[in-house]
């Protein structure tokens, strides 16, 4: 069964860092996303992407966030200048049509010291 | 207002028994109503999509919608301890245009053998 692949499933940076997340969706799925899990919270939206331009963001996704899909497969999510607070699960999550199901990664498992 | 409410549990229920997790929401604009189950580190996985108002059941699971209360429900019979898990309810606007899911905290199920 197709499923949605992340990498890396964890990653540790240093404060100020740039790290890019990387995910490769369901092959013939159209709409991307990202959201992210803060340890003990919920789970929350970050964007959407669709035609290769975003479609919505939410108020976290700042100017230091930023997606592409660099080569038509991957979905990568960067963060210029990584704080604390980012610390959190990233999922990435590809749907057929935005009236479907969305289908979650694994997760990147993101830790800022 | 909470957009997505869950009671956070745990609910424990013995095995074979019925376990109803509920859940509401307070956009009236809500179309696509879903249900997650999330093991501790791990990935939300889908389980059940409802669009309309009634009851849709998927082997052991079923979804129950109520738009004019603006409540969904998911019933797991024969409940198994690999059901213990968290119990994510999702729910996606798209009439102007919103593509995001927005989840509720979740509620915690224990089954106990």
């Amino acid at each position: 069964e197709p499923e949605v692949t992340q990498t890396p499933s964890h990653q540790v940076t240093q404060m100020g860092q740039e790290v890019i997340l990387r995910c490769v969706p369901i092959s013939n799925h159209l709409y991307f996303y990202w959201y992210r899990q803060i340890l003990g919270q919920k789970v929350e939206f970050l964007v959407s992407f669709y035609n290769n331009e975003i479609s919505e963001k939410s108020e976290i996704f700042d100017d230091q966030f930023s997606v592409e899909r660099p080569d038509g497969s991957n979905f990568t999510l960067k963060i210029r200048s990584t704080k604390l607070e980012d610390s959190a699960m990233y999922f990435c999550a590809t749907t057929q049509g935005i009236h479907n199901e969305q289908y979650f990664g694994p997760g990147t498992r993101l830790t800022v010291t | 207002q909470k957009e997505v409410e869950q009671n956070s549990g745990p609910l424990s229920v013995p095995e074979g028994a019925i376990a109803s997790l509920n859940c509401t929401y307070s956009d009236r604009g809500s179309q696509s109503f879903f249900w997650y189950r999330q093991y501790s580190g791990k990935s939300p996985e889908l389980i059940m999509s409802i669009y309309s108002n009634g009851d849709k059941e998927d082997g052991r699971f079923t979804a129950q919608l109520n738009k004019a209360s603006q409540y969904v429900s998911l019933l797991i019979r024969d409940s198994q301890p690999s059901d213990s898990a968290t119990y994510l309810c999702a729910v996606n606007r798209l009439n102007t245009g919103f593509q995001k899911l927005v989840f509720g905290t979740g509620t915690r199920l224990l089954v106990s053998p």
